[in-house]
């Protein structure tokens, strides 16, 4: 079956630095890939969506120049949390979409375990 | 951006019992998706319901799906403690410039007690 990995899973940095989160499809290629962000109990909001080669599409209110996204090859796509600050601690997951695996019409999206980043 | 309201927002009933959360979205779907997540874990793709499809089924679960209310709702029958988790239906739009994402909604945080 069609495995998405994220590395790492959790994360402790302090305020101020930067941390690069890994997405990675191990099975499949992947022309597209989604970032979501998770704060507790509450739902997964969408952040970006990535195609490689090419640059993110960033959702409304989501900082461009805080949040680099890299989707380098068919494989592989990274978060980069830029000068992070207490507040940007949450649970961001990555989700790969198969180029070759159509369902209903669309293709088919495979969820990555997650990473939980703290902000100190 | 958010697709979905989902209700109720928590749900604690006993083992053995039926748990049914609905799912209401806003625009013109592909299809929707439901979803469970353990605490702190990742996503686990339960089922999956085309837009043209109005019930599914997948062992204990039953799906149904209203277009014309845009509407979903997911039936989980004879829960056991193993269920408790947190629900989410998730909609892949057929906006264009949304470019067929997948949208989640706020979630049913659901608790069966043993």
């Amino acid at each position: 079956g069609a495995v998405v990995s994220q590395h790492p899973s959790w994360v402790i940095c302090k305020s101020g630095t930067s941390v690069k989160i890994e997405c990675r499809s191990l099975d499949f290629q992947a022309t597209t890939m989604f970032w979501y962000r998770q704060f507790p109990k509450q739902s997964l909001m969408l952040m970006a969506t990535s195609n490689e080669g090419s640059k993110a599409t960033y959702e409304q209110g989501v900082e461009k120049d805080k949040f680099l996204i890299n989707h380098a090859s068919l494989t592989l796509s990274t978060l980069t949390v830029t000068s992070a600050h207490p507040e940007d601690s949450s649970f961001y997951i990555c989700s790969a979409r198969n180029k070759d695996h159509t369902t209903s019409g669309g293709y088919e999206q495979y969820f990555g375990p997650g990473t939980r980043l703290t902000v100190t | 951006s958010q697709q979905g309201e989902e209700d109720p927002q928590a749900l604690s009933i006993q083992e053995g019992e039926n748990a049914t959360m609905n799912c209401s979205y806003k625009t013109s779907i592909n299809n929707l998706q439901w979803y469970r997540q353990n605490s702190g874990r990742g996503l686990v793709h339960l089922i999956l319901i085309r837009s043209n499809e109005r019930e599914k089924h997948s062992g204990r679960l039953r799906v149904t799906l209203d277009t014309s209310k845009k509407s979903s709702s997911l039936l989980i029958t004879a829960s056991r403690a193993a269920d408790t988790a947190s629900y989410f239906c998730a909609t892949r739009t057929l906006i264009y410039n949304q470019g067929g994402k997948l949208i989640f909604g706020q979630g049913t945080e659901l608790s069966v007690k043993p």
